[in-house]
């Protein structure tokens, strides 16, 4: 059972926006920013997205976060085929004194 | 730029010690706004933050596993290591070590250097 909650699975056409969420408590998503991980099949994972909204040098644009009280949500708009991988929220626990995940979302581009 | 290389025995006998390090390369470990981490994944599962540690040793770790971990740092190799004792089946994972930020505003950034990962297997 992991501290953040997020769907099991996502998935969406080539060219769909999808979002997914991540849900949390007052002591680690609404106390701190949110962090979005990208892993593709076999590889170790990416930082999607960090401070909740901004993206590392390199990921496109088609690539959103946001933040709202205890929960977050990644979007990615124009959906393409090399998006389909295993997406994890993260977010600083003060009561855990430590990082939690969300137990990943692994996104389908049919 | 920067790099970071796991090392380690790949299989780890039940109840016995695993022990691991990564090289940190092209950056200096000594640096203010890093903290330096193992996250582990069991095969087929989410991720799992094991622990962190600052360059002057000060030490965080993941409530569930904290009597069984150690992270300590040489900061003379440019190195960080994992220590996780009395190992069981459970601790079946590949474990990567990661560069974690923290922004001029003490903002968590997240883990933004990533090593490539090492399987390690308990099992007798």
């Amino acid at each position: 059972q992991s501290v953040l909650t997020q769907p099991p699975s996502a998935s969406g056409t080539p060219g769909q926006r999808v979002t997914i969420s991540c849900s949390g408590s007052s002591a680690n998503i609404g106390a701190d920013t949110v962090n979005w991980y990208q892993q593709l099949p076999g590889t170790a994972p990416k930082l999607l997205i960090y401070t909740n909204n901004h993206r590392p040098s390199g990921v496109p644009d088609r690539f959103s976060g946001s933040k709202s009280g205890t929960s977050a949500s990644l979007a990615i708009s124009g959906l393409q085929s090399e998006d389909e991988a295993d997406y994890y929220c993260a977010a600083w626990d003060d009561s855990l004194n430590g990082v939690v995940f969300g137990g990943g979302t692994k996104l389908t581009v049919l | 730029q920067l790099q970071l290389q796991e090392s380690g025995p790949g299989l780890v006998k039940p109840s016995e010690t695993l022990s691991l390090t990564c090289t940190v390369s092209g950056g200096s470990i000594r640096s203010s706004n890093y903290y330096w981490g193992w996250v582990r994944q069991p095969p087929g599962k989410g991720l799992e933050w094991v622990g962190r540690i600052f360059y002057s040793g000060s030490t965080y770790y993941n409530p569930s596993l904290k009597s069984r971990v150690t992270i300590s740092v040489d900061t003379s190799k440019n190195q960080f290591f994992l220590s996780l004792n009395s190992v069981t089946a459970a601790d079946t994972a590949v474990y990567y070590c990661a560069r974690e930020e923290y922004g001029s505003s003490g903002y968590y950034h997240g883990m933004d250097v990533w090593g490539q990962g090492t399987t390690v297997t308990v099992s007798s």
